[in-house]
């Protein structure tokens, strides 16, 4: 069974830009959660979608928003990209959610010059 | 506000001598625990999940307990290929499969 996918791997953007990442869970997982990975905050929450329909959403601003596809494929847009938001961003997928296991994609190192 | 604290940052062990990872947590409600590896460049693995207090897992040198404030990773005579971050994170209760994570425990074993 493939794991979750993530395109893609890196990414270079200027300041002021937009990225657009995308995210394949494993197959028959309905439920798609996204985090953003710095070495100074870890691990942070940026949004969960569930059966196409966000579900929950971290306490990101606004230029960070996501989407959920009826194959639940996922992506996730940043605008207006500053410094600050050099990451990796993380995809997790799992199968119904409700303290079900979220098994990680290999992440989108992105980074804002 | 839900919360996960990890002790130490940091640490470094010869193979074979044994030690514990800390994970504090306040969280409402408590659905799971949850502890991955990450290996540099690599999105988190999964390790264990742990529901409710006294409860145990193991899985080859590691071993993960539970109690109502806190969990611990246990490695036992721990080779080079166990050193990775070791990550906690919280899922609290509601209908979310949010996780709150903790900044992780750099573990370095020195042959």
């Amino acid at each position: 069974k493939a794991g979750v996918t993530q395109t893609p791997r890196y990414l270079i953007k200027t300041r002021g830009q937009q990225v657009t990442l995308s995210c394949s869970p494993i197959s028959g997982h309905r439920s798609v959660s996204w985090y953003q990975q710095t070495p100074g905050q870890g691990l942070q929450f940026l949004f969960e979608y569930f059966s196409e329909t966000q579900r929950n959403k971290g306490n990101f601003p606004g230029r960070f928003s996501g989407r959920q596809f009826s194959n639940s494929r996922s992506e996730m847009n940043v605008s207006t990209l500053e410094l600050g938001d050099s990451a990796l961003y993380l995809c997790a997928s799992s199968f119904t959610g409700g303290s079900s296991w979220q098994y990680f994609g290999p992440g989108t190192r992105l980074t804002v010059t | 506000e839900d919360q996960v604290t990890q002790s130490p940052e940091a640490l470094r062990l010869q193979e074979g001598e044994s030690s514990s990872l800390n994970c504090s947590y306040t969280v409402s409600g408590l659905r799971g625990l949850f502890w991955y590896r990450q290996d540099p460049g690599k999105g988190p693995e999964f390790l264990f999940t742990l529901y409710s207090a006294g409860e145990e897992k193991e899985k080859e040198r590691l071993k993960a307990t539970l109690t109502k404030k806190e969990s611990f990773l246990h490695i036992t005579a721990p080779k080079p290929e166990d050193s990775a971050t070791y990550l906690c994170a919280v899922q609290a209760g509601g209908n979310t499969d949010k996780l709150i994570f903790g900044t992780g425990t750099r573990l370095q074993v020195f042959p």
